[in-house]
């Protein structure tokens, strides 16, 4: 059973940088599986930000596709995002998620990690 | 981008009772819809993929059906664990996109 545990700093000043980390266990990064983040501002439904497959190659939602870096690391079976240039928009519950590949749904997700963008 | 429009956006139901969560695409998806239960504080559980096929594990009361443009995820009856959000999501075209979801209240 994997599972998936989101953490990062609850707060982050506007025009910074926003960076979480998904820690996976019950299986490993480097598995056929696409690394993903959805997010969910307050109030609002659920955004897909990006995937990372385990071979590195990506895929961002257009709306982010300027401010947002995904990342692999496989020592820590864990994967990462950055978002730049964050703002108030930004507020969200962040969560991480897995898709199997060929698969477009998710099966398995983190609890989510709320994300508050203000100084 | 394909935009999904869930209905009702809230549903008051007693246990027992007959729930139905209407998912509508913007354009057609075939059957390339999932459908996810979240409750809060909690990870979201996938139910349904590929818009009537069950994830392993779920109870057989939850079932959907629908293609093309127009999805149901229904409950045949109501249970107090069943009392969540419901979310569909395309899975059709990048980028994915949710509906707004659907929370089932206690009546």
């Amino acid at each position: 059973q994997v599972q998936l545990q989101e953490s990062g700093p609850g707060l982050v000043k506007p025009s910074g940088t926003l960076s979480l980390t998904c820690a996976v266990s019950g299986g490993s990064i480097s598995s056929t599986s696409w690394w993903t983040w959805i997010r969910q501002p307050p109030g609002k439904g659920l955004e897909w930000i990006g995937e990372i497959y385990h071979g590195g190659s990506t895929n961002y939602n257009p709306s982010l596709r300027s401010r947002v870096t995904m990342s692999l690391d496989k020592s820590n079976n864990q994967f990462s995002l950055r978002l730049s240039s964050v703002t108030a928009a930004d507020t969200a519950l962040y969560y991480c998620a897995r898709r199997g590949a060929g698969l477009y749904y998710f099966d398995y997700w983190g609890q989510g990690t709320l994300v508050t963008v203000s100084s | 981008d394909i935009q999904v429009t869930q209905s009702p956006s809230s549903v008051s139901a007693s246990v027992g009772d007959r729930v139905t969560i209407t998912c509508r695409a913007s354009q057609g998806i075939g059957s390339w819809l999932a459908w996810y239960q979240h409750k809060p504080g909690k990870a979201p559980e996938l139910l349904i993929y590929a818009a009537s096929s069950l994830q392993s594990g779920v109870p057989s009361r939850f079932s959907g059906s629908g293609s093309g443009t127009d999805f149901t995820l229904t409950i045949s009856s109501l249970q107090p664990e069943d009392f969540a959000t419901y979310y569909c999501q395309q899975t059709n075209i990048f980028p994915l996109t949710f509906g707004g979801g659907t929370k089932v209240e206690i009546k």
